[in-house]
C-alpha cells in the first residue's frame, strides 16, 4: 500500500506565499499529482511531477524529491479564491491508479 | 467540449433502497473510476474499470456495484447493503499519453444523503 501524509489545515494571509507539504511511502513510484478542490466541487488538476525538481506554472509551483519521498505545492501572491482543499495523490506500488492523501484545507484571510 | 457528466447533483436514499449514480464521459478514455469522499477525508477508491465489460474492486467496494457496458458510461449503484452511504461521490476518467495527459478528469460529483 501507500502512505501519504499532508497537514490537515493551514492558514495564510492574502498576498503571502504558502507551502503545502506532502510526504509519501511507496514502492515503484510513478508520479505525484496535486489537485485543488473547492467545497462541494470536483477536484481540478494543478500539477503532475514524475522527475525530481521544481515545476512552475504561474502562481503555483510543485516540487518533488523522489529519494526523500517528498513534495510540496507552493502558492504565491495568495488570493481569497485560493481558499480550498489541496490534495496530494501518488501513483506507485505497481498500480497506475493514484492514491489520494486526506487533503490540506487552506484558509486565506485578508 | 469534452468532459465528464455526473447526475444527479443531489440524491436522497431511503432505508433499504438501491440508488444509481450516473457517470458519462466523451473524452474517449478507456479507464474510469468511482471515488467516495467523506468530510475531512481524502478520496477513497470504490471501483474502477480499465476497459469496456471489465471492472475491478477498489479499497471500499462492499455495498456498491458497477457496470461498464459502454466506453462512455460507468454507473455506480449504492445498494441497501451499504449502511453508511452518505458521502460525496466523484467519478473520474484517466487520460493517457505523456505527462501532460496523465491526469484524472473529474465529474462535478453527486452528494448522496440518507432520508
Amino acid at each position: 500500500g501507500q502512505n501519504i501524509d499532508q497537514p490537515t489545515e493551514m492558514t495564510a494571509t492574502e498576498g503571502a506565499i504558502v507551502q503545502i507539504n506532502c510526504t509519501y511511502q511507496t514502492s515503484g513510484f510513478n508520479g505525484l499529482f496535486w489537485y485543488q478542490q473547492h467545497a462541494g466541487e470536483a477536484p481540478t488538476f494543478l500539477s503532475y511531477n514524475v522527475l525530481d525538481g521544481l515545476e512552475e506554472k504561474g502562481r503555483f509551483s510543485s516540487f518533488l524529491s523522489r529519494s526523500k519521498g517528498y513534495s510540496y505545492l507552493l502558492l504565491k501572491e495568495l488570493q481569497m479564491k485560493d481558499s480550498a482543499s489541496y490534495l496530494c495523490a501518488v501513483k506507485g506500488g505497481g498500480s497506475y491508479i493514484p492514491t489520494f492523501g486526506r487533503g490540506t484545507s487552506l484558509i486565506v484571510h485578508p | 467540449d469534452g468532459g465528464i457528466t455526473q447526475s444527479p447533483k443531489y440524491l436522497f436514499r431511503k432505508e433499504g433502497q438501491n440508488v444509481t449514480l450516473s457517470c458519462e464521459q466523451n473524452l474517449n478514455h478507456d479507464a474510469m473510476y468511482w471515488y467516495r469522499q467523506d468530510p475531512g477525508q481524502g478520496l477513497r477508491l470504490i471501483y474502477y474499470s480499465q476497459i469496456v465489460n471489465d471492472f475491478q474492486k477498489g479499497d471500499i467496494a462492499e455495498g456498491y456495484s458497477v457496470s461498464r457496458e459502454k466506453k462512455e458510461s460507468f454507473p455506480l449503484t449504492v445498494t441497501s447493503a451499504q449502511k453508511n452511504p452518505t458521502a460525496f461521490y466523484l467519478c473520474a476518467s484517466l487520460g493517457q499519453g505523456g505527462p501532460t495527459n496523465e491526469k484524472l478528469f473529474f465529474g462535478s460529483g453527486t452528494q448522496l444523503s440518507v432520508l
